[in-house]
Order: structure tokens, then sequence, then C-alpha cells
């Protein structure tokens, strides 16, 4: 079955700090590939997408990702964490245009001043 | 510019009653999905249309769950004879294909508490 698996159900990092967010999937097949975002009480909001452009994805707030397909990854990075990024971290792949997002189970990011 | 709304925000219940929630999407999306998310959980996959059509329904998911589109535009969600399992945050996407690889619009979600 597809699948997609974050590594970590919490990270803490100081502010200031790099921020990295595990995620990989399990398919040999190229999918397109989002992380989003949830502050508490609030909805998804879309930090970035892959969609088979470039590898290197750049989103909102200075978030960044990479696609691996050799690794199947598509960690989630920032370079320096700020206290409002504190949020829960959803990876979601689909493996076709317009159709389900398969989740993660969510990795909680805090940010020590 | 509306986003997604969903209606009601918060539904409290009794086990076995019927509940319905419903999705306006932003206009123009043509395409509609339903997702649970527990606590501690990503979003798990219910269902979607494309217009008023039904085009993928969960395996997963019971047969006292039960979605429309009617006229391809909100959508209405029903749960039958609710079960404390059924508490959740129901919630409810749309994307128009075509533009920016499947980007999803997701709604402030609608969350269901059985007793």
């Amino acid at each position: 079955a597809q699948s997609v698996t974050q590594l970590g159900s919490h990270v803490s990092v100081s502010e200031g700090a790099l921020v990295l967010l595990r995620c990989n999937y399990s398919s040999s097949v190229p999918p397109y590939l989002f992380w989003y975002v949830q502050y508490p009480n609030q909805g998804l909001q879309l930090l970035l997408k892959y969609t088979s452009a470039a590898t290197l994805v750049k989103g909102i707030n200075g978030f960044e990702a990479e696609f691996k397909k050799s690794e199947t990854s598509f960690h989630l990075t920032k370079p320096s964490a700020h206290m409002s990024d504190a949020a829960e971290y959803f990876c979601a792949v689909s493996y076709n245009q317009g159709g389900k997002l398969i989740f993660g189970q969510g990795t909680e990011l805090s940010v020590k001043p | 510019d509306t986003g997604v709304s969903q209606n009601p925000r918060h539904k409290i219940t009794k086990r076995g009653q019927n509940v319905t929630f419903r999705c306006d999407p932003i206009s123009e999306h043509n395409r509609l999905y339903w997702y649970r998310q527990t606590l501690g959980q990503g979003p798990e996959f219910l269902t979607y249309f494309q217009n008023e059509a039904q085009l993928e329904k969960s395996r997963l998911l019971s047969d006292r769950f039960s979605a429309e589109r009617p006229k391809g535009s909100f959508s209405t969600l029903e749960i039958q004879r609710t079960e404390q399992g059924d508490s959740a945050m129901y919630l409810c996407a749309s994307s128009a294909p075509g533009q920016g690889g499947n980007e999803q619009f997701f709604g402030p979600g609608t969350r269901l508490t059985v007793l």
C-alpha cells in the first residue's frame, strides 16, 4: 500500500537553529509531493509542492524541500527557526493529478527561545 | 476571495444519532475532497468528487457514511447511527486540476464529538 512516513512525531529546535523535518514515501512511481502546515485551531495551509519540475522546491516562510528519487525522500528544511514556526507539519503524496492525498502522521515542531 | 468554508464548525451528538456536515468549496473548483483527522494523526482520505460525480471512496469507509455533491457546488457528508469512534475533525478541501499540480485548499474543519 502507498504510504508516507514522517520520522519523528515531535521535533524541538532552538530559535535560529536549522529545522529539518523528514518525509519518505513508498512507491517507485514519481508522485506529487506536498508539505502542509497546521497551526493550532486552524486549517491546513500549503507550504510547498513538488510537481516534477526542479527537485529543490522553495515555499513560503523560508521553507524549502528537496526531492530525492533515489532515497524516496522529500525532507523539509529551514535555515533559521522562528518562534512563529511552531506548528504541526504534514507531508503528503498524490499519485495522480487531482487525486486524493495520502498524509504522513505529522511532526510537531517546537521552537525554544 | 473566500476560501473553503465548512459548517458547522463544531457538532456534539449522542451515539446513534445522524449528523450532516456541509462544505462550500472555492468557487470554480471542480474537485472536492473529504478527509477525517483524529488527534495526533494525519488526515485520512474519505472520498472525492469531480463536479457532481463521486470518483473515489475509501474502502475503509463504513456504509454509515455517505457524501453528495448534487449540483457540483457544495457537498454534504452524512454519518448515520454515529458511534464514539466517529469523533474526529472532518476536513473538506477543493482543487482545480491543471493549476499547480493538484494543490488542495482546505477548510477549517468540522469537529464532531459523539457522546
